[in-house]
């Protein structure tokens, strides 16, 4: 986690976006992840993105990558009640290094 | 089908106790690995195996020693247990060694010290 850095927690209503933020500090990172941690779960994969793109779209996920500055979000359009986990971003450090999770609330 | 499966899901033991927990994947893939999750939920790798030999030990005390007797089951063995072992445990497989192949994970197994 002292690599990959990120908010701990995030509130949203449901139906608005949410923005989750990650930096991390690998340049040579070839993939860069978000996983997704119900309670009681494991991970889950959500999404991923190839250190050459700079967004990836995918259904109500959008996420951005700012190579120059190591900075990841991951964007959940029209929040709903089932988002509400911990996401964690992760770079391909060697071996999958995480961040420390964003606890996202999703509040009617 | 389950396709990374750990048991127990829950183990609850006390102190200087020794346990055990098994994991297992259906996925052929090549490379285990176990993550430790604290209570604050952050994940650390502890070791990683690729055809059933040792690649990751991190810094882990060497009361734990993980055991793989085949590419699909790694299992990792706790002695003497600590108060400050009480974490979930995550087991995950990956096709391949290395972060680029995104890895899946079992459910977890809960270890709680007393």
């Amino acid at each position: 986690g002292e690599d990959v850095e990120q908010s701990l927690f995030l509130s949203v209503r449901e139906g608005d976006s949410s923005v989750i933020n990650c930096t991390y500090t690998d340049s040579s990172s070839t993939y860069l992840y978000w996983y997704k941690q119900e309670p009681g779960a494991g991970l889950q994969l959500l999404t991923y993105i190839f250190s050459n793109m700079d967004m990836k779209q995918d259904q109500r996920l959008t996420v951005l990558l700012n190579k120059k500055d190591k900075h990841l979000s991951l964007r959940i359009a029209d929040t709903q009640t089932g988002d509400s986990a911990i996401y964690f971003c992760a770079e391909s450090k060697g071996e999958l290094s995480f961040g420390a999770g964003t606890t996202v609330t999703v509040r009617a | 089908d389950t396709a990374v499966s750990q048991t127990p899901k829950y183990l609850v033991t006390q102190m200087g106790n020794d346990k055990s927990i098994k994991c297992e994947q259906n996925l052929g893939h090549d490379t285990m690995y176990w993550y430790k999750q604290d209570s604050k939920k952050f994940l650390k790798i502890m070791f990683s195996y690729n055809n059933k030999e040792l690649i990751i030990n991190e810094t882990v005390p060497n009361r734990f020693s993980p055991k793989s007797p085949d590419k699909a089951h790694l299992n990792l063995h706790i002695n003497s247990l600590e108060l400050g072992d009480s974490a979930v445990y995550f087991c995950a497989s990956s096709p391949r060694q290395g972060a680029n192949y995104g890895y899946t994970f079992g459910s977890g197994t809960r270890l709680t010290v007393v």
